[in-house]
């Protein structure tokens, strides 16, 4: 079955320090893979995306992922964190054949002064 | 310009009425989604419309959920004898086209409607 995977519940860092958010996904073919971000109280918002071709993705907010194909993963990274990054992350998935995203179980940021 | 909005932002109701969660997409687009955000579940897909197809339903959790998409714009999700366990949070979304050749197909959601049960 098509899955997506964030093995982090919770990630709390402080704040300037780097960051990456893990991300693994299931799927008989490459699938296009999404981040998201959610405020409190506010929709998803996305942060970028990966379809093809370069595997490093550039973002909104200073945010970038890496794909990577051996490990089916797609993290999320972000050299300096800010205090206003402290939000919930999605990792999303769509194969090709189907327009419905496939949301992994989200990790709850925390950034410390 | 304008994003997706959602209506009611809160709802609360009793168990065994029914509700109705309204969907205003961003206009031009052609292709709105529903999903469910639960503690237990997660982001769940509930029902996709694509323009005059045949809507792919194939995420509603059961017969009591329905949803129908007038004009090819406004959709509205309704359920039926609401139980505790259809309190979550109802997310909307959008693109300017789905369909298997759709290519790049970001979604734009909307706030929510959060529904509480009791």
């Amino acid at each position: 079955a098509q899955s997506v995977t964030q093995p982090d519940i919770h990630i709390t860092v402080s704040e300037g320090a780097s960051l990456e958010l893990r991300c693994n996904y299931s799927y008989g073919a490459t699938p296009y893979l999404f981040w998201y971000v959610q405020s409190p109280g506010q929709g998803l918002q996305l942060l970028l995306k990966y379809f093809s071709g370069d595997t490093l993705v550039q973002g909104i907010k200073g945010f970038e992922a890496e794909f990577k194909r051996s490990q089916s993963s797609f993290n999320l990274r972000k050299p300096s964190v800010h205090w206003s990054d402290a939000a919930e992350y999605f990792c999303a998935a769509r194969g090709g054949a189907t327009n419905k995203l496939i949301f992994g179980t989200g990790t709850l940021l925390a950034v410390q002064p | 310009g304008a994003g997706v909005s959602q209506s009611p932002s809160n709802k609360v109701t009793e168990k065994g009425k029914d509700v109705e969660l309204r969907c205003d997409p961003i206009s031009g687009h052609t292709a709105l989604y529903w999903y469910r955000q639960s503690l237990g579940q997660g982001l769940e897909f509930l029902i996709y419309f694509q323009g005059n197809s045949a809507p792919d339903k194939s995420g509603l959790p059961s017969d009591r959920f329905s949803a129908e998409r007038t004009g090819g714009s406004v959709s509205t999700l309704t359920i039926q004898r609401t139980q505790q366990e259809d309190s979550a949070v109802y997310l909307c979304a959008s693109s300017p086209r789905g369909g298997l050749l759709a290519g790049y197909n970001e979604q734009f959601f909307g706030p929510g409607t959060r529904l509480t049960v009791l």
